[in-house]
């Protein structure tokens, strides 16, 4: 199983400062099948990026995803009000997917 | 637009059984791999299993393999999620999401609003 970390644990930020989550694989994740998903409360998560780096529909443009192997980044250029959430990594390169622990991106 | 629609959940006794349904609609049903991913109470999400789009093929998590089973009526536009055997920390919220294609690999978007499996005696 390959295990993904993400750090940091928490992330304390003001709006408008640039934000950036990483994600650690364990072992590589092959094509780069690696997607982000963000989750507020009481919400299901939501598709971010997927590929790495390619943004699903309707999603800002502030928000960009980089990596391969075992090193990604997600990047938030601009922080809006509505960007405060948790944040996970997930890969699909292998059948038994797995996720992140999560960052909380929190207001500063 | 897509949606899935979740329901089935409930408090439930250790040992006991539980069937999860996942009401799909506004994509063809039958052309996609479903999945099912849980998240326990304050906790990070876990996939749990995913079923491709014919049902001829699925796989699971090791900390369910052996309880649970996933299923699909395309004709119903459902998906399923037998779970039996069940465990206190089994407890969770239970998302169905719909795959980015017909097999078990891939993103998953978008997700249902959950449902909510309370493992206590």
């Amino acid at each position: 199983e390959i295990v993904l970390t993400q750090s940091p644990g928490t992330l304390s930020l003001s709006p408008g400062e640039r934000a950036i989550f990483s994600c650690r694989a364990s072992q590589s994740v092959s094509t780069s099948y690696l997607a982000w998903y963000q989750q507020k409360p009481g919400q299901a998560p939501r598709l971010l990026i997927y590929g790495a780096s390619n943004r699903a529909t309707g999603i800002p443009d502030r928000f960009s995803g980089s990596g391969s192997g075992t090193d990604f980044t997600l990047t938030i250029s601009r922080l809006e009000p509505e960007d405060f959430a948790v944040y996970y990594c997930q890969q699909y390169g292998s059948s038994r997917m797995t996720f992140g622990q999560g960052t909380r991106l929190e207001i500063k | 637009q897509v949606q899935l629609v979740e329901s089935g959940g409930g408090v439930v006794q250790p040992g006991r059984s539980l069937r999860l349904s996942c009401a799909a609609s506004g994509f063809m049903f039958s052309s996609y791999g479903m999945h099912w991913v849980r998240q326990a109470p304050g906790k990070g999400l876990e996939w749990v299993a995913v079923i491709i789009y014919d049902g001829s093929n699925k796989y699971y998590a090791d900390s369910v393999k052996g309880r649970f089973t996933i299923s699909r009526d395309n004709s119903n536009y459902t998906l399923y999620l037998q779970m039996s055997s069940l465990r206190p920390e089994d407890t969770a919220v239970y998302y169905c999401a719909k795959g980015n294609s017909g097999y078990h690999l891939g993103w998953f978007d978008p997700w249902g609003q959950g449902t909510l499996v309370t493992v206590s005696s």
